[in-house]
């Protein structure tokens, strides 16, 4: 079966670094997405990685092994608007989007 | 630039009623279009995708259809809500099989009672 985990809650301080980590199993690969998504809305797009490495864009990064089928996304200098759900998705062989549960991040002053 | 409505955003409803609930995308032409629904604390579950006019893949079977009458717009319907319908319902869209990211409406949240 298609299986991707990442942790349900993280706690962070505002200003600090956090790293989400996203595992998978699918059937093929095409890609990895992260999105944000704040309560009650819709997910807005972050990030997306084909190739292995690090992917950085602003305050946020992302960051892909395909060999080990990890993933991460590293947010640096946290804000208080950052406390959000990210959502890791992986593109299969069939190009169809398969979606971890969501990391749920609070931000604390 | 490429916009996407849905709605209603909120709804409440009673066992055994209709529903329909509407997306029209605005700003390109003969997109893929998407329902998902989300429960808590669960991945975006794919109900209905769409590649063109008329053309409709089930992805999982429930008391759910989907239809898309217009190149733009994509309906969910359901004829009898069930407990279990209720969720957070998602329309998105992207341009073509293999691009890249998708673009989600705001949601509706259903509640059914």
């Amino acid at each position: 079966g298609q299986n991707i985990d990442q942790p349900t809650e993280m706690t962070a301080t505002e200003g600090a670094i956090v790293q989400i980590n996203c595992t998978y199993q699918t059937s093929g690969f095409n890609g990895l997405f992260w999105y944000q998504q704040h309560a009650g809305e819709a997910p807005t797009f972050l990030s997306y990685n084909v190739l292995d490495g690090l992917e950085e864009k602003g305050r946020f990064s992302s960051f892909l092994s395909r060999s080990k089928g990890y993933s991460y996304l590293l947010l640096k200098e946290l804000q208080m608007k950052d406390s959000a759900s990210y959502l890791c998705a992986v593109r299969d062989s069939n190009y169809q989007l398969i979606w971890g549960a969501g990391t749920k991040l609070i931000i604390k002053p | 630039s490429q916009t996407i409505h849905q709605w209603p955003a909120t709804l409440v409803q009673p066992v055994g009623s209709p529903l329909s609930l509407e997306c029209t995308v605005e700003g390109t032409s003969n997109p893929n279009l998407y329902w998902y629904r989300q429960a808590a604390g669960r991945g975006l579950q794919l109900l209905f995708y769409s590649v063109g006019i008329g053309q409709i893949s089930s992805e999982v079977p429930q008391n759910l259809s989907a239809s898309r009458p217009q190149d733009r717009q994509f309906i969910l319907s359901s004829k009898k809500l069930l407990l279990s319908d209720s969720g957070f319902y998602l329309c998105a869209w992207r341009i073509g099989w293999e691009a890249g990211e998708l673009f989600f409406g705001e949601g509706s949240r259903l509640t059914v009672l």
